[in-house]
């Protein structure tokens, strides 16, 4: 079975930090894999979307790169602001039509 | 430009109840798709449909229907609500038809059964 992991669950870090949120996939042949954020009370919001052919992907102070062959993508965010605070989840596609795979996400906490 | 929209944004429900959440989005996208989201269970996709007049199954479709007779609208139909049916329910669109595209999503509707 296919399965996304992102560890941890829960993290929480002081203003200005920069930090890397982790995904990793078992099945390494994905066809592209996206970062979404979620704030508490609404929908996912798209952050970005790598490509299996990308290494990286950079919008703003977000980064996120791909190492399918290890099975893992990383989400850096870089001087991070209390309004970064949110719940973050990545998912992988697969080619063909099978539906995209989530992971349970890592709920981030910037501390002012 | 609206993106997802979905009503009702909150409904409670009697068991047994039926009711039917709505999705339209705006943006020409081919691909669209019901998830419901339950702590510690993530999102667990219901239905999906690549087009009009095509549906098909997701995760954990049980207890659930579509239909897709535009490409604006797809309701998600709960024919007789149970209380294992509380959740978050969302509805996503992607432009193309095998969904592997940037997915939008729309804000969600929270059901409660009792």
């Amino acid at each position: 079975k296919q399965e996304v992991t992102q560890i941890p669950a829960a993290l929480s870090v002081p203003e200005g930090e920069n930090l890397v949120l982790n995904c990793s996939f078992t099945d390494s042949a994905i066809y592209n894999l996206q970062w979404f954020r979620q704030d508490p009370g609404k929908g996912l919001t798209s952050l970005l979307l790598i490509q299996s052919s990308q290494r990286e992907q950079t919008s703003g102070r977000l980064n996120a790169s791909l190492d399918k062959s290890s099975g893992r993508s990383t989400l850096y965010i870089a001087a991070s602001q209390p309004g970064d605070s949110a719940t973050y989840l990545c998912a992988v596609s697969y080619s063909g039509n099978t539906p995209l795979v989530f992971g349970k996400g890592t709920r981030l906490s910037v501390i002012a | 430009n609206a993106g997802v929209t979905q009503t009702p944004k909150f409904q409670v429900l009697k068991t047994g109840q039926s009711m039917t959440l709505q999705c339209a989005q705006d943006m020409n996208h081919e691909y669209m798709s019901w998830y419901r989201q339950d702590p510690g269970m993530g999102l667990r996709l219901i239905h999906y449909s690549v087009g009009a007049g095509i549906t098909d199954q997701g995760e954990v479709p049980n207890g659930y229907n579509v239909s897709r007779s535009t490409t604006e609208d797809f309701p998600l139909r709960l024919l007789s609500a149970a209380p294992s049916q509380t959740s978050v329910y969302f509805c996503a669109s992607s432009l193309r038809t095998s969904g592997t595209g940037e997915l939008f999503f729309g804000e969600g509707s929270r059901l409660t059964v009792l």
